[in-house]
């Protein structure tokens, strides 16, 4: 299964600037989930948004949903040195078990 | 946010060898989860535990792995007989708020396991 497959897989982008990532899957599902990661960190988790929702913001992340095309992107506005990580979409299809993209690797340049 | 508090951080094992990690997550939920990470890899789900019991597992959660909760606080992943391919990041998990994950997850930072 390829649930959750980040596009691009890694963004190199200015302090100050929009990110965008990008994030597929193939099953239904009852929500879909942002997590950061820092290097060798543990997953934080950023945003959540539900199958009947189709845009969420929380601070500086914006976060949409389409689930004709089940897809999902993420922006985060106005980037920080402090936004570099690695960047995760997970799907919940209801039962707590959460699959995970590979990740999108976002470099934040000061 | 209540935190997620899992150790070692660090464990290096000799292949063969048992080991127990060990997560504390958040008082008075009824789920915990268990994922790992291998290295430039996805996150991948291995099982899930209600109110003392495996509630799902994966096809990597074998024989070889168990989980348990020895006490009201902690929860413990073991690998009996470890092999080069269990080398990886463990990560305990939580939901956030509730017994449900219906608000996302709150994982901890994580044990990383090396098996020589």
């Amino acid at each position: 299964s390829q649930q959750g497959e980040e596009d691009p897989q890694a963004l190199s982008i200015q302090e100050g600037e929009n990110a965008t990532m990008n994030c597929s899957y193939k099953t239904s599902i009852n929500n879909l989930q942002w997590y950061r990661q820092n290097s060798g960190r543990g997953l934080v988790h950023l945003i959540l948004i539900r199958s009947n929702e189709r845009e969420k913001h929380s601070g500086r992340l914006r976060v949409t949903l389409d689930t004709s095309k089940k897809s999902s992107s993420l922006l985060i506005t106005a980037s920080r040195a402090a936004d570099t990580a690695s960047y995760f979409c997970a799907t919940d299809p209801g039962n707590n078990r959460l699959a995970f993209g590979k990740g999108n690797q976002v470099v934040v340049i000061p | 946010e209540p935190e997620v508090t899992q150790t070692p951080s660090h464990q290096v094992t000799q292949m063969g060898q048992e080991v127990i990690l060990r997560c504390v997550p958040i008082s008075n939920h009824l789920y915990f989860y268990w994922y790992r990470q291998i290295l430039g890899q996805k996150v991948e789900f291995l099982v899930s535990f209600y109110n003392n019991e495996i509630s799902e597992k994966s096809e990597i959660f074998d024989d070889q792995f168990s989980v348990e909760r020895p006490d009201g606080s902690n929860f413990t992943l073991k690998i009996r007989s470890t092999k080069l391919e269990d080398s990886a990041m463990y990560f305990c998990a939580s939901p956030r708020t509730g017994p449900t994950a219906n608000y996302g997850y709150t994982f901890g930072s994580g044990t990383r396991l090396t098996v020589v």
